[in-house]
């Protein structure tokens, strides 16, 4: 099976750089991605690592290591509309995902 | 594209009632999931569609849940008879199985609630 932590909460400032932390356990890895939901809203796509290392898109990026099971999205110069849930996800063969329980970020002015 | 087409946005049901949700996925994706998400559980896979055939079903959560895909372009997922455990909001996603990040595409979902 499948199984992913993440933190329940994380709250920063406005300008700020906050880094949410996942690890993981499963029977077959295919990469990590990274999901935004907004209140009321539906999932998002950010970013995916199949590879170890650091992806950069923007103000997000995220990283990859394997080898530790584990995985951060960094976020930086938070914005006020980064306020969401961010879910850590991993694929399973068939591109079909498990999510993490998602991390409540809240940007304070 | 219009992206991945849901309704109804919300379903008000009595228990016992019969609930049909249906997904329009993005033109061309080969590939269709089904979620549930509530704030015990958070976000679940149900079942999963590949090239309209289903793969996996081991999520849908009893014998009242169904699922199928007729073609390419449309999905449901019926739940007969409907609990009130079963309220959720539900999301169809879908995408390219093939090659690159396998990002899924989310539907708006469907808000649904069973009194």
């Amino acid at each position: 099976g499948q199984s992913l932590e993440q933190p329940s909460e994380v709250t920063a400032v406005e300008g700020a750089i906050v880094q949410i932390n996942c690890t993981y356990q499963t029977s077959g890895f295919y990469g990590l991605s990274w999901y935004q939901q907004h209140d009321g809203g539906a999932p998002t796509f950010l970013s995916y690592n199949g590879l170890d290392g650091l992806e950069e898109t923007g103000r997000f990026s995220s990283f990859l290591s394997r080898s530790d099971s584990y995985g951060y999205l960094l976020l930086q110069e938070l914005q006020m509309k980064d306020s969401a849930s961010y879910f850590c996800a991993v694929p399973g063969s068939a591109r079909q995902l498990t999510f993490g329980s998602g991390t409540q970020l809240t940007v304070l002015p | 594209d219009a992206g991945v087409i849901q309704s109804p946005r919300h379903e008000v049901t009595e228990m016992g009632q019969e609930v049909t949700l249906r997904c329009k996925p993005i033109s061309g994706h080969n590939s269709l999931f089904w979620y549930r998400q509530t704030m015990m559980r958070g976000l679940e896979l149900l079942i999963y569609f590949n090239n309209n055939v289903p793969i996996d079903d081991s999520g849908m959560p009893e014998d009242r849940f169904s699922a199928k895909m007729p073609n390419a372009s449309f999905s449901t997922l019926k739940i007969q008879p409907s609990e009130p455990r079963d309220s959720a909001v539900y999301f169809c996603a879908s995408s390219l199985t093939s090659g690159g990040s396998g990002e899924q595409y989310f539907g708006p979902g469907t808000r649904l609630t069973v009194t």
